[in-house]
């Protein structure tokens, strides 16, 4: 069974540092999905990451994948407040036939302080 | 159009109430899903519809009963169902299921069940 840890799943920055956030997944696959979603809203996609070594930027998020090392980093530079939400990781796994799975990490709960 | 919606957004039921999610998408996706949240928690996937067939169902109670009446709707029938159901419920829309496809989310319907 597809194990995706996050970590840290709670975080507290100040406005202008940068961070990182892990996601740790236990079974081998290629794909790896970068959500985010603000209280009591639905899921925004942020990233698609498809191969090893993918790299996307967005802003102040950049995003990348180690598919050798099951990891995926979601760096934060020069946080600021309007960034403040749950980022959930996800991993895509085939489950039988050519059917696949988005299974989640348990969220990082980001909060940005004046 | 890269937008999914779903109807209603509100529902209070009573655990003898028979209601119905609606979930709706333009984009010719042809995999549509429903996702469960409780709150704090991150998305269970619930069904899979790949071409308008069933493909995933995670073993959901019986009171849960999915739907798929063309390519762009997706219905869950509710019925019978508990309190612990209550949960935000999610539907998304990809453009294939055998994985790779970004996976858009809809705005949820927050369901209260008393």
């Amino acid at each position: 069974e597809l194990k995706v840890e996050q970590n840290p799943l709670f975080l507290s920055m100040q406005e202008g540092k940068n961070y990182t956030i892990y996601c740790n997944y236990s079974t081998t696959s290629d794909r790896l999905y970068w959500y985010r979603q603000d209280p009591g809203k639905s899921l925004e996609s942020l990233f698609v990451l498809l191969s090893n070594g993918a790299v996307k930027q967005e802003g102040r998020l950049m995003a990348s994948l180690d598919t050798k090392a099951r990891l995926s980093t979601l760096h934060i530079t020069a946080a600021v407040h309007d960034l403040s939400a749950t980022y959930f990781c996800a991993v895509d796994l085939r489950v039988g036939g050519s059917n696949y799975k988005l299974t989640f990490g348990k969220g990082t709960l980001l909060t940005v302080n004046p | 159009d890269t937008e999914v919606t779903q109807t209603p957004k509100h529902l209070v039921m009573g655990m003898t109430n028979k209601k119905s999610l609606k979930c709706e998408q333009h984009m010719g996706h042809r995999a549509m899903y429903w996702y469960k949240q409780k709150a704090k928690k991150p998305p269970e996937l619930m069904f899979v519809y790949s071409y308008e067939k069933l493909s995933i169902n995670e073993s959901v109670p019986s009171r849960f009963s999915p739907e798929c009446p063309n390519s762009s709707l997706l219905n869950l029938h509710l019925h019978a169902l508990q309190p612990e159901d209550s949960a935000l419920y999610l539907c998304a829309s990809s453009q294939g299921s055998t994985g790779a496809y970004e996976q858009y989310f809809g705005p949820g319907t927050r369901l209260t069940v008393t």
